[in-house]
């Protein structure tokens, strides 16, 4: 079953301003991955988080692991009409698995 | 040009029918996943397989079934046991090194009639 949490669902944004969106887990967890999802398109890799605290940057995108390592973020600055999609958090189980969030579904008002 | 490939991109069939959907990948990854993706929910994995002629189910393996006779390939035929097939598919594959990134086949959107 799915042992990460992600909120919210949903986010409508306005072009130009910034959200987050949260990846929640009651277990603590090796590591996590952010994936995206273009509309009709397949989940693609963006990053993984290995260490406490870890904070990463990819441009406007900005990703935290928790200290604990139960909990990490997306946060994205100046929102574009390219950031479009669906972004999924991902946790690492044995066995090679990943245990995808729900995902947040981002959509841009220009 | 390497990558996964899975075909058709759209499926059409009749309740009660098996179906088989293709998962090719030329990146010599170990490792083959396939996930279920519906409306609104995350990727749900049906089975994963790590090596040749093994696999291992996943969270949601009931009516589903699964070969791994070569590395590059991983068939899921959806039988007719699957109580709501009709959803989008997504194989992925990956190495077993590394960070564990997975890198995810354009999807077969599925319809059962």
């Amino acid at each position: 079953g799915q042992q990460v949490m992600q909120i919210p669902q949903y986010q409508h944004v306005q072009e130009g301003e910034d959200f987050t969106t949260y990846c929640n887990s009651s277990t603590t967890l090796s590591n996590i991955q952010w994936y995206k999802q273009r509309p009709g398109g397949h989940p693609v890799f963006l990053i993984q988080l290995v260490k406490s605290g870890e904070v990463k940057k990819q441009k406007r995108l900005t990703f935290q692991f928790g200290e604990a390592k139960k909990n990490s973020s997306l946060h994205i600055t100046a929102t574009q009409t390219t950031d479009v999609g669906t972004y999924f958090c991902a946790a690492n189980l044995n066995d090679y698995k990943l245990s995808f969030g729900a995902g947040t579904t981002v959509t841009v008002r220009a | 040009d390497g990558g996964i490939t899975q075909s058709p991109k759209y499926l059409f069939r009749k309740e009660g029918q098996n179906v088989t959907l293709s998962c090719e990948q030329n990146l010599n990854h170990d490792a083959m996943y396939w996930y279920r993706q519906d409306p609104g929910q995350g990727l749900r994995l049906i089975y994963y397989s790590q090596i040749v002629n093994d696999f291992q189910k996943g969270d949601i393996a009931e009516g589903y079934s699964v070969s791994r006779e070569k590395k590059e390939s991983f068939p899921l035929t959806v039988t007719s046991a699957q109580k709501n097939p009709t959803a989008f598919y997504l194989c992925a594959s990956r190495i077993l090194a590394g960070s564990g990134e997975q890198f995810f086949g354009p999807g077969t959107r599925l319809t059962v009639l």
